[in-house]
Formats: C-alpha cells, structure tokens, sequence
C-alpha cells in the first residue's frame, strides 16, 4: 500500500512535444504529491507539487494533474525541450505519523532536438 | 538560506572495507533528516531517517547503519561493504512539504 508505481520506464519526446508520465497510488491516506526532476550525477530537484484538494497545477510548461477518485496523477511538460531530459520521479507522502516520502520508480525522458 | 552537504562526491572502496558517508544542513534547527539509495536505473529506496539527535529509525535490514551525533549531522555507516552497497547516496532534509536532497554520493564497491 506504500508502492507508487510509475510509468513509463523511459520515454522519448521530439521537441516541442508533451511529454506525459504517470502514476498510481492506493494509500488513501498520501496527501502531497510532489514531482522531482534529477540530472545525472545530480540529486532530485523538487519540480512541481500538488495536494488533492485541486485537480490540477500548473507551473510554466509543468502541469500536474490529479485525479482522487482514480488514485492517479500525472505530469505534464508542454513543449518539451532537450534540457528537459532528465530522469523524474513522482511520489507521494502521507498526512498522520511521520510522513515519509515514497518514490516511484522513475522515467527517463530524453528530448530529441 | 538552508543548503544540504554531502560527501564525499565519488567513493570506491574495496569488499569488507568500512564506510563513512557524512550529510550536514545549515540555515535551519532540528530538520528530519534521511538516508536514500539509488541503484542503477533505479528509484530512490528509504533507508533511514531522523527526527533528531540520536534518534534512527531504519527502513529496511541492511549492511548499514546511520547515526545522528549533532542536530544538523547526519551519517551514514558501514563496518563491512559488502559489492550490493553500491550505489548512489542521498542525503535529504524536509523543509514542509517538500524535501531538499544533497548532490549525493556515487559509491562503487569492488
């Protein structure tokens, strides 16, 4: 109940294309769903974020949308760049006890000029 | 402003050789503090985390060990690296929501 699963495992966009990752939760009780981007030799960089009370959040070409009812979410990259390749995880984090944050498995998104 | 240190960048150490990885903060006052591993092409898997000094708790049984001696401290042990602890280590803190990550550790054990 803890897992998030992510997909795909690697995607290839052209540029100016959307890039589309997604992914699932089951534990009801996860209320912050962030997206973080990572570089290789590089830590994960926090992208975007979203709680469930809003279906969707936009920042610049990132959109994150949400859906409750599913236990899906998504992220979007509009007009995808080649600086956008990069490897991005979601994850999800609980609101009771000591909230840790669980990752998805990760997508390798590559933007080809 | 609250920045994460993490090193060293880059370790090779040889099978049954200790490990010491070490993760400070500034900028901020008793941070949760976590230990994350990424293998190759992998995600990011819990290892231990912390709520303060002295004060570990592990997520899974492993060949490694962390300790938290000063608040803003957090280390991560190994008395006998073992080829599987390779990988890539990450320290984070959380600041609300979000968690702010070192720029790791790239262990290679031989």
């Amino acid at each position: 109940q803890q897992q998030v699963k992510q997909s795909p495992q690697s995607l290839i966009v052209q540029k100016g294309g959307i890039s589309i990752i997604n992914c699932a939760y089951e534990n009801t009780a996860f209320d912050y769903f962030p997206w973080y981007q990572q570089f290789p030799g590089k830590g994960p960089a926090l992208l975007i974020a979203i709680r469930p009370d809003v279906s969707e959040k936009k920042e610049g070409r990132f959109t994150i949308s949400f859906n409750k009812s599913a236990k899906q979410f998504s992220l979007h990259i509009m007009d995808s760049q080649p600086g956008d390749s990069a490897t991005y995880f979601c994850a999800a984090s609980g609101n009771t006890g000591f909230q840790k944050l669980v990752f998805g498995t990760g997508t390798r998104l590559l933007v080809s000029p | 402003s609250q920045t994460i240190h993490q090193w060293p960048a880059t370790l090779v150490q040889p099978v049954g050789s200790p490990l010491s990885l070490e993760c400070t903060v500034e900028g901020t006052s008793n941070p949760n503090l976590y230990w994350y591993r990424q293998a190759a092409g992998r995600g990011l898997q819990l290892l231990f985390y912390s709520v303060g000094i002295g004060q570990i708790s592990s997520e899974v049984p492993q060949n490694l060990s962390a300790s938290r001696p000063q608040d803003r401290q957090f280390i991560l042990s190994s008395k006998k690296l073992l080829l599987s602890d390779s990988g890539f280590y990450l320290c984070a803190w959380r600041l609300g929501d979000g968690y702010t990550f070192g720029s790791g550790t790239r262990l290679t054990v031989v």
